[in-house]
C-alpha cells in the first residue's frame, strides 16, 4: 500500500535562512510524489510534482525537491525563506498504479514556521 | 481559466441530518476526487469519480457517497450526521488520464460543523 511519512510536525525557520522539510514514501510501485502547500482557511495549492522525468524537481515560488529512489525520500527545500511561507506543507503519493492522481495519499502534514 | 468551485462554503447542520456538497471542476478535467481534513485524521480520500462511474473509493461507510454527471461536476452526500462528520470537505480536479498529467487541483473547501 502506498503510504507517506513526513518527518517533522513541525519546522521553525529564521527569514532568509534555508527551509528543509523531510518526507519519507512508501510505494510498491513506481509513484508519482507532490508537495502542496495550504495557508489558513484556504484550499491547498501545488508547489511541485515528481512524475519519473527529472529526479530534481522545481517547483513555484524558489521550491525544489529531490527524488531518492535508494533512499524513498522527497524531501523539500528552499534556499532562503520568506514569511510569506509560512504554512503547511504536505507530501502526497499517488495512491493508484495507474499515477493518474485521482486517489492521493496524504502525509501528515509539516507546519512552518518562519521567524522575522 | 476557473478554477475549482466548491458550494456552499460553510454549512452548519444537526446531527441525524443529511447534507449535500458541490464540486465544479476544471473545464476540461473528468476527474473530481473528494478529500475530508480533519485536526485528528489529516486529509483522508474520500472517493474519485471519473466520466460518471465511481473510479476509486477510500475507507469511510456507507453514509458517505457521491456522483458526477454528464458536465463532470459533482455532488456528495452525507446522510444521518454525527458530530464526527464535522471537517473541511475538500474537492480535486485532474484529468484523470495519462501519466504526465497527474497533478489535482482544490478548491477551497466546504467547512462543516455539526452540532
Amino acid at each position: 500500500a502506498q503510504s507517506v511519512t513526513q518527518l517533522d510536525s513541525h519546522v521553525s525557520v529564521s527569514e532568509g535562512t534555508p527551509v528543509l522539510l523531510r518526507c519519507n514514501y512508501s510505494s510498491s510501485y513506481s509513484p508519482s510524489l507532490f508537495w502542496y502547500v495550504q495557508h489558513p482557511n484556504k484550499g491547498l495549492q501545488l508547489l511541485l510534482k515528481y512524475t519519473s522525468a527529472a529526479t530534481l524537481v522545481k517547483g513555484i515560488n524558489g521550491f525544489e525537491a529531490e527524488f531518492k529512489k535508494s533512499e524513498t525520500s522527497f524531501h523539500l527545500t528552499k534556499p532562503s525563506a520568506h514569511m510569506s511561507d509560512a504554512a503547511e506543507y504536505f507530501c502526497v503519493v499517488t495512491g493508484t498504479i495507474y499515477n493518474q492522481g485521482g486517489k492521493l495519499i496524504f502525509g501528515q502534514g509539516t507546519e512552518l514556521s518562519v521567524k522575522p | 481559466k476557473a478554477g475549482v468551485t466548491q458550494t456552499p462554503r460553510y454549512l452548519i447542520k444537526t446531527r441525524g441530518q443529511q447534507v449535500t456538497l458541490s464540486c465544479s471542476p476544471i473545464s476540461g478535467h473528468r476527474s473530481v476526487s473528494w478529500y475530508q481534513q480533519t485536526p485528528g485524521q489529516g486529509l483522508q480520500f474520500l472517493f474519485e469519480y471519473f466520466s460518471e462511474t465511481q473510479r476509486n473509493k477510500g475507507n469511510f461507510p456507507g453514509r458517505f457517497s457521491g456522483r458526477q454527471f454528464s458536465n463532470s461536476r459533482s455532488e456528495m452526500n452525507v446522510s444521518t450526521l454525527e458530530l464526527g462528520d464535522s471537517a473541511l470537505y475538500l474537492c480535486a480536479s485532474s484529468f484523470g488520464v495519462g501519466r504526465m498529467n497527474t497533478e489535482a487541483f482544490f478548491g477551497q473547501g466546504t467547512r462543516l460543523t455539526v452540532v
